[in-house]
């Protein structure tokens, strides 16, 4: 059973509008979010993080927002650049214990 | 951030075999992850590689398939023993003093025939 959920494999997106990737997540021990980016033939790099006590966090163009109800967070990034074409993960943690991951968006950001 | 290497970057094995897969750090870390990538599926955590002690392994994974080395702060290796080609996967190693935030390897791209 997957905790967290990814369920678009892939969106395209034109340069410069907002690029709005989502996460759903099953278990609500889950305190602790991140957002990892990964280009081929390269590990996941770190991008974005929320505590389970904030509802949005913000860093430049990239925008976290988690909302606990609906067990949902997104990662908004505007504008969007062709550099941002990667696969996004989505992470979660309980306490102390190790990341689950989903199984990644690829964004496509179209000239 | 930590930089972080591994050797090999991709391999073709055959069944039957094992593979040693190397990660590097330039800089010492307390912990130490290995991951495995399926094709289409998401990271997940094989063990956690602690230093002067066994790994501890995840719920799915055992030492005599996937052994652990961590002599000292720096490096890692992880072994794939008896390779089939379920086992074809990104391998990745990553650091971190937690959970959290934890900065991932370039990779390893296994191929078993």
């Amino acid at each position: 059973d997957q905790q967290v959920k990814q369920n678009s494999p892939s969106l395209s997106v034109q340069e410069g509008r907002i690029s709005i990737l989502n996460c759903d997540y099953t278990n609500s021990m889950f305190d602790y979010f991140l957002w990892y980016k990964k280009y081929p033939a390269e590990g996941p790099t770190f991008l974005i993080s929320i505590s389970s006590i904030k509802d949005k966090n913000e860093d430049g163009r990239f925008t976290v927002f988690l909302n606990k109800s609906a067990k949902h967070l997104s990662l908004h990034i505007v504008p969007s650049q062709p550099g941002d074409s990667a696969v996004y993960f989505c992470a979660a943690s309980a306490g102390n214990t190790p990341l689950v991951f989903g199984k990644g968006t690829r964004l496509s950001v179209i000239a | 951030s930590a930089v972080i290497s591994q050797k090999p970057s991709r391999d073709i094995c055959q069944r039957g075999t094992s593979l040693t897969i190397q990660c590097q750090v330039d800089s010492q870390v307390t912990m130490m992850f290995w991951y495995r990538q399926q094709p289409g599926q998401s990271l997940t955590l094989i063990a956690t590689a602690n230093q002067g002690s066994e790994a501890t392994y995840e719920s799915g994974f055992v030492i005599d398939k996937f052994p652990i080395s961590r002599p000292n702060l720096t490096f890692s290796t992880l072994t794939v023993s008896n390779m089939s080609p379920e086992d074809s996967s990104i391998y990745l190693c990553s650091v971190g003093e937690g959970p959290y935030e934890q900065y991932f390897g370039p990779g390893t791209r296994l191929t078993v025939t």
